[in-house]
């Protein structure tokens, strides 16, 4: 474990479904983020929370919603997506300054039906 | 407009080889560049960090950095076969938590 965990690993969802992803750090980290990873293609940076303050929206769909009650927990909730919002979305934490680097989650599947 | 181009690979090396990965940019404010491997089913983990321009070596690996050409190279001296792996670039232009910019990935093959 990297010290960041999300849970599920795997998730098949409809498109009329509501789901949420979890990330959970205990790192002391100040930062988190998801990012979405879609085959070849960059991993898509989709927000950024500082101190629990989302400070960046990277023009992502409001079918995707994210939440963070504290520095230690980041939800993505999920609603009315479509398949090609299928991919791997990941967590990852990083103090401000961060100087060694992001530690990244394993990541859950996503795959939207 | 962020860009950072990678060749997707794959490479294929036999084992003991010396890799040569590369990233080229094209936004001359990034300052902070990363290099992260990442294994099937696994998220990426952090290699590399290296700050402006200049070398770091850390055991096999090698990172370097060319601003005024805007291309950044990871050098994985006896390469192993557990070094198969995506290895990714990323940058960014400022320290604090603004988010990465990162490259495709480079798929990278080590045969026995």
């Amino acid at each position: 474990e990297t010290g960041v965990t999300q849970t599920p690993r795997h998730l098949v969802m409809g498109m009329t479904n509501k789901k949420s992803l979890k990330c959970e750090q205990h790192l002391g980290h100040n930062a988190m983020y998801w990012y979405k990873q879609s085959a070849k293609k960059p991993l898509e940076l989709m927000f950024v929370y500082n101190f629990k303050e989302q400070t960046e929206n990277n023009s992502v769909p409001s079918r995707f919603s994210p939440e963070c009650p504290n520095s230690s927990h980041l939800f993505l909730h999920l609603h009315t997506l479509q398949p090609e919002d299928s991919a791997l979305y990941l967590c990852a934490s990083s103090p401000l300054n961060y100087g060694d680097g992001y530690t990244f989650g394993s990541g859950t599947r996503l795959t939207v039906v | 407009q962020k860009e950072v181009e990678q060749d997707p690979g794959p490479l294929s090396v036999p084992e003991g080889a010396i890799v040569s990965l590369n990233c080229t940019y094209s936004n001359s404010a990034f300052q902070y560049f990363m290099w992260y491997r990442q294994y099937s089913r696994k998220g990426p983990e952090l290699l590399m960090y290296t700050y402006s321009s200049g070398n770091k070596e850390d055991g096999r690996f090698t990172a370097q950095v060319d601003k005024s050409s805007k291309y950044i190279s990871l050098f994985i001296r006896d390469s192993q076969p557990s070094d198969s792996a995506t290895y990714l670039c990323a940058m960014s232009e400022g320290g604090g938590a603004d988010g990465l910019t990162f490259g495709k990935g480079t798929h990278l093959i080590i045969q026995p």
